[in-house]
């Protein structure tokens, strides 16, 4: 099986431009979460989706948002980006979710803003 | 609010020592907790879960409610032991809840 994949790998933006970025879950899965990472805080989650639907979401401002397609593939978007959102952007894959299922991590998106 | 907290940002030990990992979580309810492990140049991947019981790659981590702790313990190091090691906490029983991470503890095996 082909495992988790995000485009694009890495992304440099200037301050106020928006951002998105894709996942694509390893197929058969319906549950995808990301998260953001930085040295600062560590991994910090910010959306989870399941069949469509935002079923989680973390401590973020609205700036962030994502959607889920019909096939599973996520995307999530910045808005207004600031320099404090340079970061290493990690999705994770899992059949049902990652409480009950193993979670499968893409390689991320870094993501550096100017 | 749940909280993990790993108190060693790094860790070496020689090989063939006995290693743990601290890890510490604050959660009033009934805890679901993991360790994830990142070698170099390769993704996080899930190590173990604690309601799993099994012991992967030598390790095993067991949890103590009393002392909210799911300390990750390993009786010889080897070198391939190096990586970027994650505790990481969710709630039990109520579905399927975001999971919150510690900061990480980055092992060194030491030859």
């Amino acid at each position: 099986k082909a495992g988790v994949t995000q485009t694009p790998r890495y992304l440099i933006k200037t301050r106020g431009q928006q951002v998105t970025l894709s996942c694509s879950p390893i197929s058969g899965h319906r549950s995808v979460s990301w998260y953001q990472q930085t040295p600062g805080q560590g991994l910090q989650f910010l959306f989870e989706y399941f069949s469509e639907t935002q079923r989680n979401k973390g401590n973020f401002p609205g700036r962030f948002s994502g959607r889920q397609f019909s096939n599973s593939r996520s995307e999530m978007n910045v808005s207004t980006l600031e320099l404090g959102d340079s970061a290493l952007y990690l999705c994770a894959s899992s059949i049902r979710g990652p409480t009950t299922d193993t979670q499968y991590f893409g390689p991320g998106t870094r993501l550096t803003v100017l | 609010a749940q909280r993990v907290t790993q108190p060693e940002k790094l860790l070496s030990v020689f090989k063939g020592a006995p290693v743990e990992l601290k890890c510490n979580y604050s959660y009033s309810g009934s805890p679901e907790l993991f360790w994830y492990v990142q070698y170099s140049r390769q993704r996080l991947q899930l190590l173990l879960r604690h309601i799993s019981r099994e012991s992967i790659k030598g390790f095993t981590a067991d949890l103590n409610k009393g002392e909210t702790s799911f300390h990750l313990k390993k009786p010889f190091a080897q070198e391939e032991d190096s990586a970027m090691y994650y505790c990481a906490l969710s709630q039990r029983n109520s579905g399927n809840t975001p999971l919150v991470f510690g900061k990480g503890t980055r092992l060194s095996v030491i030859a």
